[in-house]
């Protein structure tokens, strides 16, 4: 059973840098990949980006040129950065562990709800 | 990127209905296809995997179908806490995509 509890900043400007970080408790931290998955207020999912346990990652194009995503595996954290924020990235943002082959979010992190206004 | 497109968008039930939600990929996804279950103010929840696979506590009632581009996932007997937004996932091509989500609502 893997349990994920994340934390940073809830309120932002616009132009800012969003920071959060995910600390992964149980389960295989290196028989897992870790993604950020982003919900904005009354919408769908959408998928930021992953990295695996050697700091390999992937990112959504959408988003790429943006974000970083980072692996601390002393502590099995994970953090994601979101440059240059605007009120469109506000939303719910979601760690979330993902089975590496058949692609599926087993385990996720409660959410934390970045809001971003001026 | 896959589009994935869920049907409907949203819908009325009652308790001990059946309902069938229907997901469609743009392209085909063999069985890479995942259900979630998403209540108010909550994380997602992982029901099914890989098209048909059930979850270690998931009820028997949720059963999911499918492969290549149309799947579908079925609530055999509606009970009060399955109320909630769904969503299909396709996991065989990167960006990972979902569906709009489907809300089923008490009638």
């Amino acid at each position: 059973q893997v349990h994920l509890q994340q934390w940073g900043a809830g309120l932002l400007k616009p132009s800012e840098t969003l920071s959060l970080t995910c600390a992964v408790y149980g389960g295989s931290f290196s028989g897992h990949y870790w993604s950020w998955i982003r919900q904005p207020p009354g919408k769908g999912l959408e998928w930021i980006g992953e990295i695996n346990h050697t700091g390999g990652t992937n990112s959504n194009p959408s988003l790429k040129s943006r974000v970083t995503i980072s692996v601390d595996t002393s502590k099995n954290h994970v953090s994601l950065n979101l440059t240059s924020v605007t009120a469109a990235d506000t939303a719910v943002y979601y760690c979330a562990s993902m089975i590496r082959g058949i692609r599926v979010f087993d385990f996720w992190g409660l959410g934390t709800l970045v809001t971003v206004s001026s | 990127d896959i589009q994935m497109t869920q049907s409907p968008s949203s819908l009325s039930a009652s308790v001990g209905d059946r309902v069938t939600i229907t997901c469609r990929a743009s392209q085909s996804i063999s069985t890479y296809l995942n259900w979630y279950q998403q209540g108010p103010g909550k994380a997602p929840r992982l029901l099914i995997s890989s098209a048909s696979t059930l979850q270690g506590g998931v009820p028997s009632r949720f059963s999911g179908s499918g492969s290549g581009t149309e799947f579908t996932l079925t609530l055999s007997t509606l009970q009060p806490e399955d109320f909630a937004t769904y969503y299909c996932q396709q996991g065989f091509s990167s960006p990972f995509t979902f569906g709009q989500g489907t809300k089923l609502e008490i009638k």
